[in-house]
């Protein structure tokens, strides 16, 4: 069946520097929906940023990642990192058929240190 | 912005007793979802619904039970609470016609005692 990996399960990182987080997936659509969400501490999910293009880089809040369906991933990427962005980060999958369920990744948990 | 009201935000419930979690939306969205998280295995989907009268039993079931009496509302009901049921709740609505953006609602921590 389909699935999403994340091999990060912590990421610590200093202040400024550059933020990537993993995820790759498996399916046999060939038109699949990639998202990331975003949780941070006593919050709920909320996304992030999504994408069903290939090759096709998505923005939003400073965030950007490209779906790659040569590698099937949907890296996650920043340029510098902020305190703020602290949290967990969901990488998930959507078939983009007829069925409209969402296949989660484990989640990476982010730290940002002064 | 999309709403999503879950209650209540808190519950301790003891062993064996009935536990019923309420959730609300006013997206008008088809499909409603409940999930628990729990440490080292992030979200994992318990029921969904496609729509008033539909419940759908998703990858972790057995335990729970779901009603879906209107579009607006969905409950998971906990008949015979477990202390393994202790977890973080959260549901979820989203249209299934714009690539699943899923809205979720403040989340519900339940303690079984």
């Amino acid at each position: 069946g389909d699935s999403v990996t994340q091999t990060e399960g912590l990421v610590t990182l200093t202040e400024g520097l550059p933020v990537m987080l993993n995820c790759t997936y498996q399916t046999i659509y060939s038109n699949p929906f990639l998202f990331w969400y975003v949780q941070h501490l006593n919050e709920s999910p909320r996304l992030l940023l999504k994408s069903f293009t290939d090759n096709k880089r998505t923005e939003h809040q400073g965030f950007h990642a490209t779906l790659h369906k040569s590698s099937s991933s949907f890296h996650l990427q920043k340029s510098s990192a902020q305190l703020s962005d602290s949290a967990l980060y969901y990488c998930a999958l959507s078939e983009g058929d007829s069925n409209y369920q969402l296949i989660w990744g484990s989640g990476t948990k982010l730290i940002i240190k002064p | 912005e999309a709403a999503v009201t879950q209650s209540p935000r808190n519950k301790v419930a003891v062993t064996g007793g009935k536990v019923t979690l309420s959730c609300n939306q006013t997206n008008n969205h088809n499909n409603m979802y409940w999930y628990r998280q729990d440490t080292g295995h992030g979200l994992r989907l318990i029921h969904y619904s496609y729509g008033a009268g539909s419940t759908e039993k998703g990858d972790i079931p057995d335990g729970y039970k779901a009603s879906r009496p209107s579009q607006e509302n969905f409950s998971l009901i906990l008949e015979l609470a477990t202390p393994s049921q202790t977890s973080v709740y959260f549901c979820a609505s989203g249209d299934l016609h714009s690539a699943e953006t899923l809205y979720f609602g403040s989340g519900t921590r339940l303690t079984v005692l």
